[in-house]
């Protein structure tokens, strides 16, 4: 299968502590979306990437939240010292070259 | 800021009844609209991108239509297999935009 693929798959942690997520796109997709997902919404930005770029944060990333695409390739979304509302779905999709987004199974974060 | 509206936020159909959802949004230059299916605990699946009024895309039982306020996508004869949340999301001109709005979705049950 060469979609999207997200790891974990579930992570369940205690409040303040840091935990970090990973995302490996379609092979050859040149950018990288995280979302997150909370019950009965829809997925809401969070950042982007062109290749190892940063283009683009969306509010809602707190100082809390770092993401990294290192050579361009796989993604790492890190949260530090989590609290009880960062509890969501965290999404990732890729794209080539193009406005169609496809989406990862996601990572469901249960903070205690 | 773009906005998208997704009703009716759930419904429920026997096998056979056709029927459609309705996606409303306002967007600062549109340059995509994008229907997603999603499955419980799962990330979204892509099903069509429209880019402009008048046009329509068919899959199997789905056609999605567009205008220039709203888009609509047709059921015909479902089946228990096509439950699922049906998510619109659109993409505007503003800013980098590479970002998805989405709404919150139509949750369909299709019962036998």
């Amino acid at each position: 299968d060469t979609g999207v693929s997200q790891n974990p798959r579930h992570k369940i942690t205690k409040r303040g502590q840091n935990v970090t997520f990973r995302c490996d796109p379609i092979s050859e997709h040149n950018r990288l979306y995280w979302y997150r997902q909370t019950l009965g919404q829809g997925p809401e930005f969070l950042t982007y990437f062109q290749n190892e770029a940063q283009l683009e944060k969306s509010r809602l990333l707190s100082d809390r939240f770092s993401a990294e695409r290192p050579k361009g390739s796989f993604s790492t979304l890190e949260i530090q010292r989590t609290e009880q509302g960062d509890s969501a779905m965290y999404l990732c999709a890729s794209s080539l070259n193009s406005y169609e987004q496809f989406f990862g199974p996601g990572t469901r974060l249960t903070v205690l | 800021e773009d906005q998208v509206t997704q009703s009716p936020e759930a419904l429920r159909l026997q096998e056979g009844e056709s029927s459609s959802l309705n996606c409303s949004y306002t967007v600062s230059g549109l340059r995509g609209l994008f229907w997603y299916r999603q499955d419980p605990g799962k990330g979204p699946e892509f099903l069509f991108t429209l880019y402009s009024a008048g046009e329509e895309k068919e899959k199997e039982r789905l056609k999605a239509t567009l205008t220039k306020k709203e888009s609509f996508l047709h059921i015909t004869a479902p089946k228990p297999e096509d439950s699922a949340t049906y998510l619109c999301a659109v993409l505007g001109r503003r800013g980098g935009g590479n970002k998805l709005t989405f709404g919150t979705g139509t949750q369909l049950k299709v019962e036998l």
